[in-house]
């Protein structure tokens, strides 16, 4: 069974920039949810999308956001780059109900220069 | 604000002995908890999880301990093995996953 795909595992910008990140659960999954690691604040929660849907939201800024296609596929985009938005980020896929485990993929590592 | 804490950076055990990682949480609303395992360069790997109706869950050498009246998670290892060595996280639920910071487990052979 294909696990959690997440394409580019590394990118280069430059702030001001915008990018997209992608993100492909585990198949028959409907709930992806990203994070943020970065070595200070460990791995922090930026949103969860079930069903195409955002269904709950962390305490990132706007220039964060994400969506989520009809095949569960997602992305997520980042706007106006920062320094310190260099960073992992993890997207992880469940079945989507209650108290069922997150499986996540490998990351994208994002460096702004 | 940090609602899940691991308090230990590191721990090494020697081959063969027990691994206990323990996790402490804040808040009482946590209905589901996680232990995930990091290697380098890869993502969090699912090891085990609990409900909060439960106080003990066991899959092969890993068991989890929930101790809800002192908000307290812990992961046993037993018996620990030189692959075990990876940074664990502990996670705690209400509809979103709150991570702990890591602990960096050293098994030596």
């Amino acid at each position: 069974k294909a696990g959690v795909t997440q394409t580019p595992r590394y990118l280069i910008k430059t702030r001001g920039q915008q990018v997209t990140l992608s993100c492909s659960p585990i198949s028959g999954h409907r709930s992806v949810s990203w994070y943020q690691q970065t070595p200070g604040q460990g791995l922090q929660f930026l949103f969860e999308y079930f069903s195409e849907t955002q269904r709950n939201k962390g305490n990132f800024p706007g220039r964060f956001s994400g969506r989520q296609f009809s095949n569960s596929r997602s992305e997520m985009n980042v706007s106006t780059l920062e320094l310190g938005d260099s960073a992992l980020y993890l997207c992880a896929s469940s079945i989507g109900t209650v108290n069922q485990p997150q499986h996540f993929g490998d990351g994208t590592r994002l460096s702004i220069l | 604000d940090q609602q899940v804490k691991q308090n230990s950076p590191s721990l090494s055990v020697q081959e063969g002995r027990i691994s206990i990682l323990n996790c402490d949480y804040t808040n009482s609303m946590f209905d589901y908890f996680l232990w995930y395992k990091k290697y380098p360069a890869e993502g969090p790997t699912f090891l085990i999880s609990i409900s909060s109706i439960k106080d003990k869950n066991e899959d092969g050498r890993f068991t989890v301990f929930l101790n809800k009246s002192a908000k307290h998670l812990s992961l046993h290892i037993v018996p620990s093995q030189p692959g075990d060595s990876a940074v664990y996280f502990c996670a705690a639920s209400y509809g979103k996953l709150t991570f702990g910071q890591g602990t960096i487990l050293t098994v030596h052979p």
